[in-house]
């Protein structure tokens, strides 16, 4: 079985501050993991996926997410936050289907 | 444009009345899918397709029906509504359903169901 955890419903940041987006999985082979993000009355974005290879991933809009297998994790980061970041973020991991977590709303105050 | 659409993107219908939820990709994709969205739960598979005429149950097929004549499209298909299918639906594709492929989403669906 496979499976992700986003373990914080929310994130709040202000402008300018370093974002994070917490992701843990539990897979039984490698794991494919990715980030999708929704903005309001969207759909979903992908923004990065680690396959395998270099445990630090850089996706869209200055995303970046880092694979970490003794802590199993692959946490989402963002040096600089924007007020435009704000979305909902989903964790997924893909194993013989893609498998998402329950989501975290991000809030960028200005 | 390389983009998987959905249509209607809002829908308000009654219990019972049958309805359509069309999906469509132009990238030649062999893998489709369709997915719920509700808060809490993320989203998760309803039914997915690897090929034309290959399609199978994801987590949550009751009540839901899909076929796929052609490679483009993936209809999502509710036979008699109920309210508990009040969500958000999202189709997508994918080259293959390898694990390492991404997917692409349409901009969902919103139903509700009263």
């Amino acid at each position: 079985a496979q499976s992700v955890a986003q373990p914080e419903d929310q994130v709040n940041v202000a402008e300018g501050n370093p974002l994070t987006v917490k992701c843990t999985y539990s897979v039984s082979g490698n794991p494919y993991l990715f980030w999708y993000v929704q903005y309001p009355n969207r759909g979903l974005q992908f923004l990065l996926k680690y396959i395998t290879g270099d445990n630090l991933v850089k996706g869209s809009y200055g995303f970046e997410a880092e694979f970490n297998k003794s802590q199993t994790s692959f946490h989402l980061k963002k040096p600089s936050a924007l007020v435009s970041d704000s979305a909902l973020y989903f964790c997924a991991c893909n194993d013989y289907k893609l498998s998402f977590g329950a989501g975290t709303t991000v809030t960028v105050r200005a | 444009e390389a983009q998987v659409t959905q249509n209607p993107r809002y829908l308000i219908t009654v219990t019972g009345k049958k309805l359509t939820v069309t999906c469509s990709q132009n990238m030649n994709h062999e893998y489709m899918s369709w997915y719920r969205q509700d808060p809490g739960l993320g989203l998760r598979q309803i039914y997915y397709s690897m090929n034309v005429e290959v399609t199978d149950k994801g987590d949550v097929p009751e009540g839901y029906k899909v076929s796929r004549k052609e490679k483009r499209n993936f209809p999502l298909i509710l036979e008699s509504p109920s309210p508990n299918q009040t969500s958000l639906y999202f189709c997508a594709s994918g080259r293959t359903s390898g694990s390492g492929e991404t997917q692409y989403f349409g901009p969902g669906t919103r139903l509700l169901v009263l």
